[in-house]
């Protein structure tokens, strides 16, 4: 069974660093082809591909973000990582995690996700 | 970047009716595009994968089709717990885009 979690901080400073995790059961990254994605959604709005890291660890970004955005993964491949720098108002969301593959990038698992206020 | 336009942003409908979504895209993605439902409170749930796939478990009452730029994607016999906001998707290129999203109100 998949399952996927987010976690982060909740809320947090304008201008600060904010660091999410997600922790994933149900399939490793260590498996050729796998990749988990994050996406992010402000309330009543649409959502947003931010950024994916692969089995093989490369890494992908959204261009409008790329800057500001860092994904990793830990060495047992159950948990990624995302830091976004510099957060504004508009970096309030509800953050997702969610598994895709290399040769396909929909999203077939998703986690419950976490919201993120930020606000001074 | 691929923009993708999905109309009309709200729809009501009674039981048994039938639901059809367009999703347009700004460039020619073949057909690699994914359709989701997402329930108040909750994670998008996928029920169309490119190649207008029905995903396991999704009722054949959802379907999609569409090649290119025009995609379209339907509910026959729309139920009360079809409720909820529908997004097209597109999966062909980098950043990965979502349209704006439909809401499926049921009278």
């Amino acid at each position: 069974q998949v399952t996927l979690k987010e976690s982060g901080p909740g809320m947090l400073q304008p201008s600060k660093t904010l660091s999410l995790t997600c922790s994933f059961s149900g399939f490793s990254l260590s498996t050729s082809g796998m990749v988990v994605s994050w996406i992010r959604q402000p309330s009543g709005k649409s959502l947003e591909w931010l950024a994916a890291i692969d089995w093989d660890g490369d890494k992908y970004y959204n261009p409008s973000l790329k800057s500001r955005l860092t994904v990793s993964k830990d060495t047992s491949n159950t948990q990624v990582f995302l830091k976004i720098t510099s957060v504004d108002i508009a970096d309030t969301a509800t953050y997702y995690c969610a598994r895709n593959t290399e040769a396909s990038y929909y999203f077939d698992y998703w986690g419950q996700g976490v919201m993120v206020t930020v606000s001074s | 970047e691929t923009t993708v336009t999905q109309s009309p942003a709200s729809l009501s409908m009674a039981v048994g009716e039938k639901v059809s979504i367009s999703c347009k895209t700004s460039t020619d993605i073949d057909d690699d595009m994914n359709w989701y439902q997402q329930k108040s409170g909750e994670a998008p749930k996928l029920l169309i994968s490119e190649g207008n796939t029905l995903r396991p478990g999704v009722p054949s009452r959802f379907s999609s089709s569409g090649y290119g730029t025009d995609f379209v994607f339907t509910i026959n016999n729309v139920l009360l717990g079809d409720e909820g906001i529908y997004y097209c998707q597109q999966s062909d290129n980098v950043p990965y885009t979502f349209g704006a999203g439909t809401k499926l109100e049921l009278k």
